[in-house]
C-alpha cells in the first residue's frame, strides 16, 4: 500500500469556482503534512503546510483529519494560474527527514 | 540568492552507459535529497544527506545506483548500466535543519535508449 493516495484527476473546474482535493495516508505516525505546487514540467514548490488546527493562506485552505488520516484542499475563487498538478506530502515521527510524496491531483481551470 | 542548481538539464543515453548527474544545493543547507519522477508519477524517493551523517540509502531502486555528496555541499548521483526503465526525471533539494520546506533544482530528465 502507498505511503500517500490522492486522486490523479483532472478536476476540470470554471474559472471562480471553490474546488477541494483530498489525500489519504497509510501510516498513523505521520507528523507533518505539507501541498506542494507542480507546474507542467517544473519543479514542485511548497504551497503550504498543513497544521493540525487546520490553517489558510488566502484562497486556500488546508485541513488534517487524523482519525480517518486524510488532508484536504480547499482552493476558493479558482483562478488560471492555479492550474498545476498538487502533491500531498508527509513525513513521520519515525524518521522525520524522510518525505513521503503523493503522485498528485492536477486541476485545470478553465476560463 | 541562487537557488538548487542540477546539470544536466537533459541527458540522452544508450542502454548499458553510465551516467553522472549533479546537483548544487543552496548555500548553509544541510540536508540534501534526491527523488526520481516518472511520467505522471509522484516523487520517488532515491537518497537523504545530512551533513556529516551517514546517508539515508534506502529509496534506492537497485546497487546501480550511488551517491556521493563532498563537502557537504555538491552531491552526484551516479547510475552505472543504464537501463529504459531509469527513464525519468531526477530531481534534487535541498533544506536548512530548522524547516522542512524543500526547495527543489530544474530536475535532470534522463532518456535512456
Amino acid at each position: 500500500r502507498k505511503e500517500v493516495e490522492q486522486d490523479p484527476g483532472p478536476f476540470n473546474v470554471p474559472e471562480g469556482a471553490t474546488v477541494a482535493f483530498n489525500c489519504t495516508y497509510s501510516n498513523s505516525a505521520s507528523q507533518s503534512f505539507f501541498w506542494y505546487r507542480q507546474d507542467c514540467r517544473k519543479e514542485p514548490k511548497l504551497l503550504m503546510s498543513v497544521y493540525s488546527s487546520g490553517n489558510e493562506d488566502g484562497r486556500f485552505t488546508a485541513q488534517l483529519n487524523r482519525a480517518s488520516q486524510y488532508i484536504s484542499l480547499l482552493i476558493r475563487d479558482s483562478k488560471l494560474s492555479d492550474s498545476a498538478t498538487y502533491l500531498c506530502v508527509v513525513n513521520t515521527r519515525d524518521n522525520f527527514n524522510k518525505f513521503y510524496f503523493g503522485s498528485g491531483t492536477k486541476l485545470n481551470v478553465k476560463p | 540568492g541562487a537557488g538548487v542548481s542540477q546539470s544536466p538539464s537533459n541527458k540522452v543515453t544508450e542502454k548499458g552507459k553510465d551516467v553522472e548527474l549533479r546537483c548544487d544545493p543552496i548555500s548553509g543547507h544541510t540536508a540534501l535529497y534526491w527523488y526520481r519522477q516518472s511520467l505522471g508519477q509522484g516523487l520517488e524517493f532515491l537518497i537523504y544527506f545530512q551533513g556529516n551523517s551517514a546517508p539515508d540509502k534506502s529509496g534506492l531502486p537497485s546497487d546501480r545506483f550511488s551517491a556521493e555528496r563532498t563537502g557537504g555541499s555538491v552531491s552526484t548521483l551516479t547510475i552505472q548500466r543504464t537501463q529504459q526503465e531509469d527513464s525519468a526525471v531526477y530531481l534534487c533539494a535541498s533544506r536548512t535543519n530548522r524547516r522542512t520546506e524543500q526547495f527543489f533544482g530544474p530536475g535532470t530528465r534522463l532518456t535512456v535508449l
